[in-house]
């Protein structure tokens, strides 16, 4: 079946703009997390849906960044007033309950100029 | 709080070698590890986890609680090997998130 989907694959944009990554997880899936890989660094959590709720916002690094989920499926991390260190790759994934396997989309790569 | 920690941000190995990625780990409950591989222009895919004891395209990995350590091991390297490898570790509690190391680059030399 579909994987798990994101859009777009590249995004370029203006410093201070505000930008919306989306993620369309695997069908029937109710767990679905972001994560963020900057350059050099390692997969950094940001945050997780259970459903339409997100009980763990935890990694969030600022207040410029938000997330929603709608019907338990597709899911938007919005950045406003983006700044040159958002720049990095955004992973999505999404897995059929919070302990079971987490099968990753293939990102959005955001360049902040 | 978890840690990761991969030392090796490249290694090199000539085929039929064999391979050994290594792995440590920080956390004071009981996690799960796992092993996840991104080829070439593919996306990350889970390569195996502990708990299922599996072994996938030749590698095997053994928790050692006792080192905290999660090392990969393949005894022959093949060329289709060549990938970025990421160690992971989930907490087992509440989100359920996976903690990354920053990952080792493995090139196959044929």
């Amino acid at each position: 079946g579909a994987g798990v989907s994101q859009s777009p694959s590249n995004k370029v944009t203006e410093k201070g703009k505000d930008v919306e990554l989306r993620c369309d997880p695997i069908s029937g899936h109710t767990a679905l997390y972001w994560y963020r890989q900057s350059l050099g660094q390692g997969l950094e959590f940001l945050i997780y849906f259970q459903g339409n709720s997100a009980p763990d916002k935890s990694g969030l690094p600022s207040d410029r960044f938000s997330a929603e989920r709608t019907g338990g499926s597709v899911s938007t991390l919005t950045i406003q007033r983006t700044q040159q260190e958002d720049s990095a790759v955004y992973l999505c994934a999404s897995s059929f309950w919070g302990a079971d396997t987490q099968y990753f989309g293939p990102g959005t790569r955001l360049t902040v100029l | 709080a978890q840690r990761v920690t991969q030392p090796e941000k490249l290694l090199s190995v000539f085929k039929g070698a064999p391979v050994e990625l290594k792995c440590n780990y920080s956390y004071s409950g009981s996690p799960e590890l796992f092993w996840y591989v991104q080829y070439s222009r593919q996306r990350l895919q889970l390569l195996l986890r502990h708990i299922s004891r599996e072994s996938i395209k030749g590698f095997t990995a053994d928790l050692n609680k006792g080192e905290t350590s999660f090392h990969l091991k393949k005894p022959f390297a093949q060329e289709e090997d060549s990938a970025m490898y990421y160690c992971a570790l989930s907490a087992r509690t509440g989100a359920n998130n996976l903690f990354f190391g920053t990952g080792t680059r493995l090139t196959v030399i044929p």
